[in-house]
């Protein structure tokens, strides 16, 4: 199995524009984390989904902020308009049955 | 409100030494915890778990102990290595792991040759 991959590796855009981040899960998964890692917040949670379908998005940062799960093999973290506080590496997971997190390699987003 | 926390930011140790990584919770609710290691430029990699029901736990050259009276968690690493070097972070879960993880500020580990 190739893993938990994520598209793209480095994202550098400007304020105000869209950005969507990409998620592809380990086959068979079926939860799905999306996380995001800051120096000075560490590795936050954002929101998860069990089955496609969306359990807690309480770490969700704002409004700007937009998760989506068409299917078990696919996820996007959408950030619309984007500024550069949102600046960080954004992580996938993935997980059988809420067993061990197989993380992803992140998207590292510069918003400038 | 509670959190997981690490109680050193950088340890270093001499290569072949043993090496101690400790770690706080406050949530008593907390029944599962997990040891990442994230090297450079990668996401985090799961080393060792633990179950509120243990105390103990053993993998390949790694340790977890959990003290659920003090609320302390660690990880001890035998005869470290180069390619030990890397962040540590301990993570938090309730429920067994079926939900998000909660991680600590993570402790970095320098192996001195």
């Amino acid at each position: 199995d190739a893993g938990v991959i994520q598209s793209p590796r480095h994202e550098v855009t400007e304020m105000g524009q869209e950005v969507t981040l990409r998620c592809k899960p380990i086959s068979g998964h079926d939860y799905l984390f999306w996380y995001r890692q800051t120096m000075m917040r560490g590795l936050e949670l954002l929101i998860y989904f069990n089955n496609n379908v969306p359990i807690d998005d309480s770490g969700m940062p704002e409004d700007r902020f937009s998760a989506k799960m068409p299917n078990a093999s696919f996820s996007t973290l959408k950030i619309q308009p984007s500024e550069p506080r949102d600046s960080a590496v954004y992580f996938c997971a993935s997980s059988d049955r809420g067993s061990e997190q197989f993380f992803g390699p992140g998207t590292r987003l510069t918003v400038l | 409100g509670e959190s997981v926390g690490l109680h050193l930011p950088t340890l270093s140790v001499q290569e072949g030494d043993n090496s101690i990584i400790n770690c706080a919770y406050s949530n008593s609710a907390s029944d599962y915890f997990i040891w990442y290691k994230q090297e450079s430029g990668k996401g985090p990699q799961f080393i060792i778990d633990i179950r509120s029901n243990m105390d103990k736990r053993q993998g390949q050259r790694v340790t977890v102990l959990l003290n659920k009276t003090v609320k302390h968690l660690s990880l001890q690493i035998a005869a470290t290595q180069p390619g030990d070097s890397a962040v540590y972070f301990c993570a938090e879960n309730i429920g067994g792991g079926a939900d998000g993880l909660t991680f600590g500020k993570g402790t970095h580990l320098i192996i001195q040759p």
